[in-house]
């Protein structure tokens, strides 16, 4: 089944600094890709859905990359502020109605200033 | 709208005990999605209803957990005789249709310990 590797499992980053998380996934057929972000004691709160037709996606303090040539996904905090410290999730989910999510392990980022 | 409610938020079980955790979908929603998220193994998917009817449940245990969906606005995930290991935080979400590119949006989960 899939397989997703998420890098750095830990990021510390100085206020107004930028920050890189990377995913790598192993099934060429994972057409969907999502962003989460868990503050602790919380659920996972859906940052952005990309889809594989997509490769850049900005949001808000958040630039997400698609490069479906090696099979990477990357989520990029620009000028990151406290609220952003917490962990952060990629996933991937096949194109149909079967699967749930596969995660990637999660990166915890602590912004400090 | 209040998002997906999931209770308790925290369970304490003993060993051999029964435990049952609810879930209760975004309104409209018509798929529920449960997951489990411990520290060796990150987040797990188990199983997965579509318009109350299991769809996916290549991630449950085979044997002492089970999951229904009775009504659209409610889900269950059962686990008997609890041991240890099943100690993690179970997370529920919903989406819209369960369609791949269906956003899913999480509940803040059930703390469940079994000493």
């Amino acid at each position: 089944g899939e397989q997703v590797e998420q890098r750095p499992p830990h990021l510390s980053v100085r206020e107004g600094d930028s920050a890189v998380i990377i995913c790598t996934y192993t099934d060429p057929n994972s057409y969907y890709f999502f962003w989460y972000k868990q503050e602790p004691g919380a659920g996972l709160q859906l940052l952005m859905k990309v889809f594989s037709s997509t490769e850049i996606n900005e949001g808000q303090g958040f630039t997400v990359l698609l490069n479906k040539k090696d099979k990477q996904l990357s989520l990029n905090l620009t000028a990151a502020h406290p609220g952003d410290s917490a962990v952060y999730f990629c996933a991937v989910r096949f194109n149909n109605y079967a699967q749930g999510l596969t995660f990637g392990l999660g990166t915890r980022v602590s912004v400090f200033p | 709208n209040a998002g997906v409610i999931q209770t308790p938020r925290h369970k304490v079980t003993g060993k051999g005990q029964e435990a049952t955790l609810w879930c209760e979908p975004i309104s409209g929603h018509s798929a529920v999605f449960w997951y489990r998220q411990t520290i060796v193994q990150g987040l797990e998917f188990l199983t997965y209803f579509r318009n109350q009817a299991p769809i996916d449940d290549s991630g449950m245990p085979k044997e002492r957990f089970s999951a229904q969906m009775p009504n659209q606005s409610h889900s269950t995930l059962k686990i008997q005789s609890t041991q240890p290991q099943d100690s993690a935080v179970y997370l529920c979400a919903s989406s819209l249709d369960g369609g791949g590119g269906d956003p899913q949006y999480f509940g803040p989960g059930t703390r469940l310990l079994v000493l």
